[in-house]
Order: structure tokens, then sequence, then C-alpha cells
């Protein structure tokens, strides 16, 4: 089983540029989530969606949008890209909430300089 | 509002010593409690997860964490680390003060001197 997988794995940006990130799930799991991890701050949830057409702020959203238009997929973008987004990606899924545990993609680490 | 602390950024022990990696939580109501192991340049991977039965839960590679009410914790321990769980720890809660979504903490890096 694939899990979660997250293209691409790295990438450099240059400021001001776009470009999105892809999360794929084959478990057929109906929530999905997007975290930025960075040094000292662990884990934080930036956009995340409760089925295919929905989506919802987490606790960082400003700067990135993301689309559920397939159950499988979620889509990260970045409009307009800044130091500040440098940071390591990660795409989750769950089968629910509450006491389902995530199942994490091996993330995408972005450097914008 | 729901939160989760994890006291100690960095942590060392000996190759064959107990493992004890504190993690507290604040909730009006019980939550259900996670955690979660990084290797270096991957994802996280779930170890265990409390979900209001026993309240003693047993992981995978022999890591157990204890849910404690009284002192609002859930310490994951193991009684002889080896080489093999260098790594970041995370802990995580869930339940109705967070909406259901996860909050993590910080993170605990585990060091095994050999």
């Amino acid at each position: 089983n694939a899990g979660v997988t997250q293209t691409p794995k790295f990438r450099v940006l240059k400021t001001g540029q776009s470009m999105t990130l892809l999360c794929a799930q084959d478990m057929n799991h109906e929530y999905m989530y997007w975290y930025r991890q960075d040094p000292g701050m662990g884990l934080r949830l930036i956009h995340y969606s409760v089925g295919e057409g929905t989506t919802a702020k987490g606790e960082v959203p400003d700067g990135y949008n993301v689309s559920r238009l397939k159950k499988q997929n979620f889509l990260l973008g970045l409009e307009s890209a800044a130091p500040s987004q440098t940071s390591v990606y990660f795409c989750a899924s769950s089968r629910g909430s509450g006491n389902y545990g995530y199942t994490f993609g091996s993330g995408t680490r972005l450097t914008v300089v | 509002a729901q939160s989760v602390t994890q006291l100690g950024s960095h942590v060392s022990v000996s190759e064959g010593a107990l493992v004890l990696l504190r993690c507290n939580y604040s909730s009006s109501v019980p939550p259900y409690l996670f955690w979660y192991v990084q290797y270096p340049n991957q994802g996280l991977q779930l170890l265990l997860k409390y979900t209001s039965a026993a309240t003693l839960v047993k992981g995978i590679n022999g890591f157990e964490a204890e849910f404690k009410k009284s002192e609002t914790s859930f310490h994951l321990t193991k009684p002889s680390a080896h080489m093999s769980d260098a790594a970041e720890y995370f802990c995580a809660v869930s339940g109705v003060d967070t909406g259901n979504q996860f909050y993590f903490g910080t993170g605990t890096s585990l060091t095994v001197i050999p």
C-alpha cells in the first residue's frame, strides 16, 4: 500500500513564485490535512478537508490555498511564495475525526529564497 | 481551549536505560491522546493512542503510555532504550475541545548514547 504520497519531495522557489504541492491517498479516507513543521514549533495545521469538495482553514492558513476536487487528492497552493514559507510540509489523512489516527506522507521540503 | 505540552525539547538516555518522555494536556473533558514518532527525513508514524479504554496503552517498538486524568498527563515510556529509538517524538491531543482536530506538542528529540 502506498498510503499517503506527497510530490514533490524537495523544491526551491524564488520569492513571488507560485507552486502546488500534491497529496494523494489510496486508503479511501474522508479527512485530509496539510501541516507545516518548523523547528521548535511542532506541526501547525494549515488547511484541512472533511470530504470531497470541502476545505476549511486551520491554525496558519494565510498565504496558502487548497482544493479537494477528488476524494483521494488534496492540493496545497502557494500563490506568491515568501521566505517565511520555508518549511517542511506534511500531508495527512484519516478515516474520520476524534479518535482516528492520522497517516502521514513523507513530507515536502520547501525553501523560498 | 485544548493544548498539549511536552516538557523537554531534548532528552538523552544511555542505551539500555529507561526512556521517559513527558506530555501534559489541558482539556475540560478527557480527550483522545496520541504519541507519534518521526525518524530523520520521514513523516510521522503512530506509536500508540488512548481512546478512553484502558489507561495503560501499549504501542509499537516496546513503548507504552499511561493516561492519568488526575495529573492530566500521558507520558511515554520504554524500559530499555535502543539505538534505533533515536528520533523526534510528538504528543498530540484531539477531542471535543479542539473540534476533533489534532493539536501537536512541539516535540521531544530523543538521543540514545551508546
